[in-house]
């Protein structure tokens, strides 16, 4: 099974960009790398996804190796609310149509008013 | 309020108890899951349903009883448990069929067992 490595904590000043690394050197061609997060006592959020290329969203931006044996989910502007545990998952697929999400233990991030 | 529904949101009970845990989804997902969160350990995925069929049963043990009479709930049902059992239960859907399959997630059921 394709896992990822994250570091266990990072911290950032609010207000300044974050860049959350993820390994995940035995990717599959076709695992999509995922990013969740989770903020106390609530249920995971979806960050934002991406397969081969770089992807931009409202929440985040996603930049992939060209390799695509790691990637960094980018914060652009950090604040408190940001404050959580992120996860970077790759989705596989687990036969009968179905595909997982597997966590691993993510990286707990701390915004410092 | 995200568009997945758990309920009850705390549940105590005994080991001699049934009680259920109910899942309700308004996203038109076809789709559902169960995870176990314990404390300081990872999600752990316990149940899959597609279309209504379970599709995974990660080794679950049979005191967890899924139960998915449609698309849009899921129940797990839960008799004789033990307290290493407590710990928050989150509920997700997706649409399978996704290329990408985004789940959303419910808040947890966060469950004691004494």
């Amino acid at each position: 099974d394709a896992k990822t490595t994250q570091p266990n904590s990072m911290e950032s000043n609010e207000e300044e960009p974050v860049h959350l690394p993820c390994n995940h050197s035995t990717i599959s061609g076709t695992d999509y790398i995922h990013w969740y997060r989770q903020l106390p006592s609530q249920g995971p959020e979806y960050v934002i996804h991406g397969l081969t290329s770089n992807v931009n969203n409202r929440m985040a931006s996603l930049a992939i190796a060209e390799d695509r044996k790691s990637s960094t989910l980018i914060l652009h502007r950090a604040t408190l609310r940001d404050a959580a545990v992120y996860y970077c998952i790759l989705r596989q697929p687990s036969g009968a149509g179905s595909y997982q999400l597997t966590f691993g233990k993510g990286t707990k991030l701390s915004v410092i008013p | 309020e995200t568009g997945v529904t758990q309920t009850p949101r705390h549940l105590v009970m005994g080991m001699t108890n049934k009680k259920s845990l109910k899942c309700e989804q308004h996203l038109g997902h076809n789709a559902m899951y169960w995870y176990k969160q314990s404390a300081k350990k990872p999600l752990e995925l316990m149940f899959v349903y597609s279309l209504e069929e379970r599709v995974e049963n990660n080794s679950v043990p049979s005191r967890f009883s899924p139960e998915c009479p449609n698309s849009s709930h899921l129940f797990l049902h839960l008799h004789t448990l033990q307290p290493e059992d407590s710990a928050l239960y989150l509920c997700a859907s997706s649409w399978s069929s996704s290329g990408a399959n985004v789940l959303t997630f419910g808040a947890g059921s966060r469950l004691t067992v004494l």
